[in-house]
């Protein structure tokens, strides 16, 4: 079973520069998530979707876009990276909003 | 006012000793989550609960959803190396679908 699968795993960026994080599930989960985990914190919601074509915002969305196509994909775009948004960035889905959602293994960003 | 404060931020802990961590709020939870997260990993979750009131296990884990709403505790009986890792609670606040994550509590375990 793959589950959440996250691409790439580690990714150097330039400043200005553009990217997309890409995450598939293959569980047939309605809610997929998009953290991101700062060294020695918890992890903060950036985006959510609770179905194909429909996402929401959560904690700290600025400086990225989602989109939801299909069930099984929900890519993180990151517009003009920023030193900021060096981080451990995890995709999660679950069958129910916020219940046992199961985590990809994270993609290692930093942008210098 | 939705954050939330877990404690103790690091244990080390001889095998064999119980733990106990917990995570507190200002703000009423619905659900809470309790994951577990090892080195280069994705959290997993240990527990989940949805009720005030609830305690639940899961093997050596028990955790308990606290009756005002606003805090909720694990707790990790006969401790053993491969419990080690950072423990995280987590949950939406109320009338609010952004969940919240603890900085975590990371947990060391000595043979």
């Amino acid at each position: 079973n793959a589950g959440v699968t996250q691409t790439p795993k580690f990714r150097i960026l330039k400043i200005g520069q553009s990217m997309t994080l890409q995450c598939t599930q293959d569980m047939n989960h309605n809610y997929m998530y998009w953290y991101r985990q700062d060294p020695g914190m918890g992890l903060k919601l950036i985006y959510y979707s609770v179905g194909a074509g429909i996402t929401d915002k959560g904690e700290v969305p600025n400086g990225y876009n989602v989109s939801r196509s299909t069930t099984e994909d929900f890519p993180l775009r990151l517009e003009l990276a920023a030193p900021s948004q060096t981080s451990v960035y995890f995709c999660a889905s679950s069958g129910a909003l916020y219940t046992e959602a199961f985590f990809g293994q994270g993609t290692r960003l930093t942008v210098v | 006012g939705q954050q939330l404060n877990q404690s103790p931020q690091s244990m080390f802990i001889q095998e064999g000793e119980d733990v106990s961590m917990n995570c507190t709020s200002s703000s009423i939870f619905n659900t809470w989550l309790w994951y577990k997260q090892e080195p280069g990993e994705g959290p997993v979750l240990l527990i989940a609960l949805y009720k005030a009131g609830e305690l639940t296990s899961n093997g050596r884990l028990t955790a308990q959803f606290g009756i005002t709403r606003k805090d909720s505790f694990l707790n990790i009986s006969a401790s053993i190396p491969s419990d080690v890792g950072i423990y995280f609670c987590a949950g939406p606040p109320f009338n609010n679908n952004d969940m919240r994550f603890g900085a975590g509590t990371r947990l060391t375990v000595k043979p």
